[in-house]
């Protein structure tokens, strides 16, 4: 079968550093989406890794390792505007036209 | 672009009342889904479209009816509300392989 585990939640500091994990189990590999979710608001895209490592965008990178079925979300000097559930998803091995997703992080971020 | 938009925002239905959720993109994506979000559930596909004049059901497919005759619109029926339908109701479009870009959502109270 397929499935995408993620921490439920997680609490951090202003100015601090987070990094939520994502595993997935899945017969075939299509990349690995993260989306972040602000309450009472739609997901927003925030990025697609294929290829092991890291990818950067400003303050929130994400690295994928496809050997050990694993992928983290790291935001840098956290705000406040960040606490928000994030999301990670993988297209369906059997039908890529589906996405798999996690049931969400949410990450409290306290002054 | 609006990107993608869903009518209504907001409805109060009484149990056994029907209505359409209406999604609609200008983005000329050839995907696209409809997703229920409930509390400690996370995204569940309801019913999804890879094309004009096609569809297929997804995780949680009964109660609901699809419809997509225009390629930029994908109707979302209930016939016959339950309370069980109460849900945060989201629609998405993709482009092949790309990102999900999802609606605004549609909040239904299902009394």
């Amino acid at each position: 079968g397929q499935n995408i585990d993620q921490p439920t939640e997680m609490t951090a500091t202003e100015g601090a550093i987070v990094q939520i994990n994502c595993t997935y189990q899945t017969s075939g590999f299509n990349g690995l989406f993260w989306y972040q979710q602000h309450a009472g608001e739609a997901p927003t895209f925030l990025s697609y890794n294929v290829l092991d490592g890291l990818e950067e965008k400003g303050r929130f990178s994400s690295f994928l390792s496809r050997s050990k079925g694993y992928s983290y979300l790291l935001l840098k000097e956290l705000q406040m505007k960040d606490s928000a559930s994030y999301l990670c998803a993988a297209p369906d091995a059997g039908n890529n036209r589906k996405l798999i997703w996690g049931l969400g992080t949410s990450l409290a971020v306290n002054p | 672009n609006a990107g993608v938009t869903q009518t209504p925002k907001f409805r109060v239905l009484k149990t056994g009342q029907s209505m359409t959720l209406l999604c609609a993109q200008d983005m000329n994506h050839e995907y696209m889904y409809w997703y229920r979000q409930d509390p400690g559930m996370g995204l569940r596909l309801i019913h999804y479209s890879v094309g004009e004049g096609t569809t297929a059901k997804g995780e949680v497919p009964d109660g609901y009816n699809v419809s997509r005759l225009k390629k930029q619109n994908f109707l979302l029926g209930l016939e016959s509300a339950a309370p069980s339908q109460t849900s945060v109701y989201f629609c998405a479009s993709r482009l092949g392989q790309e990102t999900q870009y999802f609606g605004p959502g549609t909040r239904l109270l299902v009394l």
